[in-house]
């Protein structure tokens, strides 16, 4: 079957710009994470979407930083008016549930902003 | 808060050697710990998921444990082969988020 898909998967933008990147979870998975991995460090949690829940923003760095999930499925990360230091690999992942199921990856968007 | 801390950051090893990864945690508060291997400009895939009442978990030449009292897991690779080098992650299921360790980048050399 079908994994998680993001898109697109590699943008260039320039610093003060807006950007939106995509994440399709697996079908069925009510669980929907977003992870930002910079060149050298750890893997840094974003945000967590459970089901119909209020979404745990509470590793969002910046109020330049928002995320929704329309319907339970499709997840958009939007950055307004980006900055150099927003240069990373930005992970989306999703689980059948949120306690006991494995995570599963994208591939992930490499943002580079100049 | 959380902290996940994975030794070696680094390992190399001749084609067909048993070798061990570990990571250990700060909190014994955990819902599971994943294990995970991460290509060059890849996403991670899963490889073992340890629910915290389990003590381990094997999938083909992978064994994985975890001692939560201790807070360590410790994952086994029998026989290496160069296919099996790339970044190998650990990952304790907190509540609403997963805590990462930096990783150990294996080289497996032929």
């Amino acid at each position: 079957g079908a994994g998680v898909s993001q898109s697109p998967s590699n943008k260039v933008t320039e610093k003060g710009k807006d950007v939106e990147l995509r994440c399709d979870p697996i079908s069925g998975h009510t669980a929907l994470y977003w992870y930002r991995q910079s060149l050298g460090q750890g893997l840094e949690f974003l945000i967590y979407f459970q089901g119909n829940s209020a979404p745990d923003k509470s590793g969002l760095p910046s109020d330049r930083f928002s995320a929704e999930r329309t319907g339970g499925s499709v997840s958009t990360l939007t950055i307004q008016r980006t900055q150099q230091e927003d240069s990373a690999v930005y992970l989306c992942a999703s689980s059948l549930t949120g306690s006991d199921s494995p995570l599963h990856f994208g591939n992930g968007t490499r943002l580079t902003v100049t | 808060k959380q902290e996940v801390t994975q030794i070696p950051a680094a390992l190399s090893v001749p084609e067909g050697e048993n070798l061990v990864l570990n990571c250990s945690f700060t909190d014994s508060a955990i819902y599971n710990l994943q294990w995970f291997r991460q290509d060059p400009g890849k996403g991670l895939t899963s490889l073992l998921l340890i629910q915290s009442s389990q003590r381990e978990q094997t999938s083909g030449r992978l064994n994985a444990s975890l001692d939560k009292s201790s807070g360590r897991s410790t994952l086994y690779i029998a026989a290496s082969q160069p296919g099996d080098s790339a970044t190998y992650l650990c990952a304790v299921k907190g509540f609403n988020k997963f805590y990462f360790g930096s990783g150990t980048k294996l080289n497996v050399k032929p």
